[in-house]
C-alpha cells in the first residue's frame, strides 16, 4: 500500500486531455514538493514535472502539474499514442524521512 | 552529457550479498544528492536510499534498514549500494538517480541510469 494514492489506470482518446491524481497527506504532499515521472515500457523513468508545477527543459507544455492542499495533479493535453506509459508521482515523506512514490497510473490512449 | 551507469547486479541466493555501483559522468557529482530506486518485476517504483553530497546524511526505506548501506566516492564519481542479507522480495531492477535539489523538501530525479537487475533466488 503506497503512501501516495494514484488511480491504477486512466484512458482517453488521441487529442483529448487527461488528468492523473495523486493523493497524500500533510506530512508529504501537503508540505513538500511533488514530482511526476513517465515510464515507457522497458525504459527508465523520466522526469516530467518537479516542484509541483515546473517542467524540465525539453518537456513539452502539453504536460502540466499542480498541487492543492494534500493532493497533486498531472495534466496531459493533446494526447498522443506515444504518451501511453506508466506515470508516477513522488515526494518526501517527512514523518518517515524517506522518499515515496505513488503506486503508478497506466495511461491508455484509445 | 549526463550519464549514470549501474553495474553489479546478478543472481544471488537468499541471505547473500551484492554490491551495486553507479558510475556518474557529465556533471559535478559532488554537488548532488543521489538515490537508489528499485522496481520489482511488474511493480511500481520504490525508493531505496539516498545520500547527501558529502555523505554526511543518509536515509533508507524501512524495509532495507540494517541490511543495505549507501555510500559514495566523490573522487571516483561513483555511488554504491551494499546489499546484505538479501531476501526474495529484494528482487528488482535497481536504478541510480540524481536529485537536482534538496532531498528533504521533495524529490526531483532528473537523470536516471538504465538499471541493473538483482535476482534473489535459490
Amino acid at each position: 500500500q503506497s503512501v501516495l494514492t494514484q488511480p491504477p489506470s486512466v484512458s482517453a482518446a488521441p487529442g483529448q486531455k487527461v488528468t492523473i491524481s495523486c493523493s497524500g497527506s500533510s506530512s508529504n504532499i501537503g508540505n513538500n514538493y511533488v514530482s511526476w515521472y513517465q515510464q515507457l515500457p522497458g525504459t527508465a523513468p523520466k522526469l516530467l514535472i518537479y516542484d509541483n508545477d515546473k517542467r524540465p527543459s525539453g518537456i513539452p507544455d502539453r504536460f502540466s502539474g499542480s498541487r492543492s492542499g494534500t493532493s497533486a495533479t498531472l495534466g496531459i493535453s493533446g494526447l498522443q499514442t506515444g504518451d501511453e506509459a506508466d506515470y508516477y508521482c513522488g515526494t518526501w515523506e517527512s514523518s518517515l524521512s524517506a522518499a515515496v512514490f505513488g503506486g503508478g497510473t497506466e495511461l491508455t490512449v484509445l | 552529457e549526463v550519464q549514470l551507469v549501474e553495474s553489479g547486479g546478478g543472481l544471488v541466493q537468499p541471505g547473500g550479498s551484492l554490491r551495486l555501483s553507479c558510475a556518474a559522468s557529465g556533471f559535478t557529482f559532488s554537488s548532488y544528492w543521489m538515490s537508489w530506486v528499485r522496481q520489482a518485476p511488474g511493480k511500481g517504483l520504490e525508493w531505496v536510499a539516498n545520500i547527501k553530497q558529502d555523505g554526511s546524511e543518509k536515509y533508507y526505506v524501512e524495509s532495507v534498514k540494517g541490511r543495505f548501506t549507501i555510500s559514495r566516492d566523490n573522487a571516483k564519481n561513483s555511488l554504491y549500494l551494499q546489499m546484505n542479507s538479501l531476501r526474495d522480495e529484494d528482487t528488482a531492477v535497481y536504478y541510480c538517480a540524481r536529485d537536482k535539489g534538496r532531498a528533504d523538501i521533495g524529490i526531483r530525479f532528473d537523470y536516471w541510469g538504465q538499471g541493473t537487475l538483482v535476482t534473489v533466488s535459490s
